[in-house]
């Protein structure tokens, strides 16, 4: 069974300009749920959806936004980076009933 | 707020020893605890997952206890091998906030030769 996805591995941006971020769930799962981590404040809870619908969102400022396909397929966008936005975004993925998550590989971005 | 912590934040040891990892949270209200480990610049690979009604969970040479009502939850590791060097982290999930593990800063274990 194939494990999370994500796209693209790495990415390198300049201040102001926006990016999106993929993630392919396991085959069967329909929870999706993105994190942000920093070696300062550790991993953070961006936002969390399930069918197409966000269920649920972290403290992060309106720039963090999503969506999920039908096909349980989720993106991530991030308008107006900045400096501080660089860091290992992380997402995963979970059947949606007990929640045992299982993470990808994870998008590297560096804004210059 | 749930806040996890996690003691230590770095191991050394010997290969073959055997070791425990700690992890405190200050809310009991918890639905599951999960550890993950955590290779440098890589994605998190799950461990062990323990529902609030169970007190441990094992895989090989990995055992995990919950202590729900003190708020606490260990990993045990025996016969520690170079190949067991990683982050180890342990989150923490309420049933009623969607998707949202609150995660501990981890330790940092180094199995050396």
């Amino acid at each position: 069974k194939a494990g999370v996805t994500q796209t693209p591995r790495y990415l390198i941006k300049t201040r102001g300009q926006q990016v999106t971020l993929s993630c392919s769930p396991i085959s069967g799962h329909r929870s999706v749920s993105w994190y942000q981590q920093t070696p300062g404040q550790g991993l953070q809870f961006l936002f969390e959806y399930f069918s197409e619908t966000q269920r649920n969102k972290g403290n992060f400022p309106g720039r963090f936004s999503g969506r999920q396909f039908s096909n349980s397929r989720s993106e991530m966008n991030v308008s107006t980076l900045e400096l501080g936005d660089s860091a290992l975004y992380l997402c995963a993925s979970s059947r949606g009933t007990d929640n045992e998550q299982f993470f990808g590989p994870g998008t590297r971005l560096t804004v210059l | 707020k749930q806040e996890v912590t996690q003691i230590p934040a770095a191991l050394s040891v010997p290969e073959g020893e055997n070791l425990v990892l700690n992890c405190s949270f200050t809310d009991s209200a918890i639905y599951n605890l999960q550890w993950f480990r955590q290779d440098p610049g890589k994605g998190l690979t799950s461990l062990l997952l323990i529902q609030s009604s169970q007190r441990e969970q094992t895989s090989g040479r990995l055992n995990a206890s919950l202590d729900k009502s003190s708020g606490r939850s260990t990993l045990y590791i025996a016969a520690s091998q170079p190949g067991d060097s990683a982050t180890y982290l342990c989150a923490v999930y309420r049933g009623t906030s969607y998707g949202k593990l609150t995660f501990g800063q981890g330790t940092i274990l180094t199995v050396h030769p």
